[in-house]
């Protein structure tokens, strides 16, 4: 398996824009996490799913954030409108519980905010 | 709710010595999991070393190991012989059994090994 996809790696964009934060899970796994890391926070779990449901969403910092798990293969993390203080980087990881469990992360998305 | 609390927020050792970095936890439950990742300057986040709540024995994975202290909810990670790879952010991390797995991390300690 490639691992936990994430795309883009990069994004600039203007404050007030859409942006959306893509994550591929590995195959089977069936919790997925969102994570926002930052030098004063550290990684904040924003939201986590299991089997495609949305589970706790108690760290989505506004109603500016939105998450979405369509199917056990892709999720979605939007961002409407875009802050400067938005600016991080947002990973996702993935995790099988029954069996070895752990969470495997993706390479992250350093989001900025102008 | 569950927290992960690391006291260090830095620390640094020199190589082929050993260092261990600290982490505690707070929780209700009785069977959880406990992890240690590492994050280098490339922000990859690598899993070092996992620790089952319900296994007394302490985890090692070469070099690394744990002291896994349930009672005191305390759970810290020794790198013996450091090598100057090992230079990276640590994060504690901890994941609750039963019907909740949510996975929460500490601040983190940033860890500097010197030649």
């Amino acid at each position: 398996d490639a691992g936990v996809i994430q795309s883009p790696r990069h994004e600039v964009t203007e404050m007030g824009q859409e942006v959306t934060l893509r994550c591929k899970p590995i195959s089977g796994h069936d919790y997925l996490f969102w994570y926002r890391q930052t030098m004063m926070r550290g990684l904040e779990l924003l939201i986590y799913f299991n089997n495609n449901v949305p589970i706790d969403d108690s760290g989505m910092p506004e109603d500016r954030f939105s998450a979405k798990m369509p199917n056990a293969s892709f999720s979605t993390l939007k961002i409407q409108p875009s802050e400067p203080r938005d600016s991080a980087v947002y990973f996702c990881a993935s995790s099988l519980v029954l069996g070895d469990t752990e969470a495997f992360f993706g390479q992250g998305t350093r989001l900025t905010v102008v | 709710a569950q927290t992960v609390t690391q006291s260090q927020p830095e620390m640094s050792v020199q190589e082929a010595e050993t260092v261990t970095l600290s982490c505690t936890y707070d929780t209700s439950e009785s069977n959880y999991y406990l992890f240690w990742y590492k994050q280098p300057p490339s922000r990859q986040m690598i899993l070092v070393i996992r620790q089952e709540a319900y296994k007394q024995q302490n985890a090692t994975e070469n070099r690394f190991s744990v002291n896994f202290q349930k009672a005191a909810k305390s759970f810290s990670l020794k790198i013996s012989d450091s090598q100057l790879g090992d230079t990276a952010m640590y994060f504690c991390a901890f994941m609750g059994g039963g019907s909740n797995y949510k996975l929460t991390f500490g601040k983190g300690t940033l860890l500097t090994v010197n030649p």
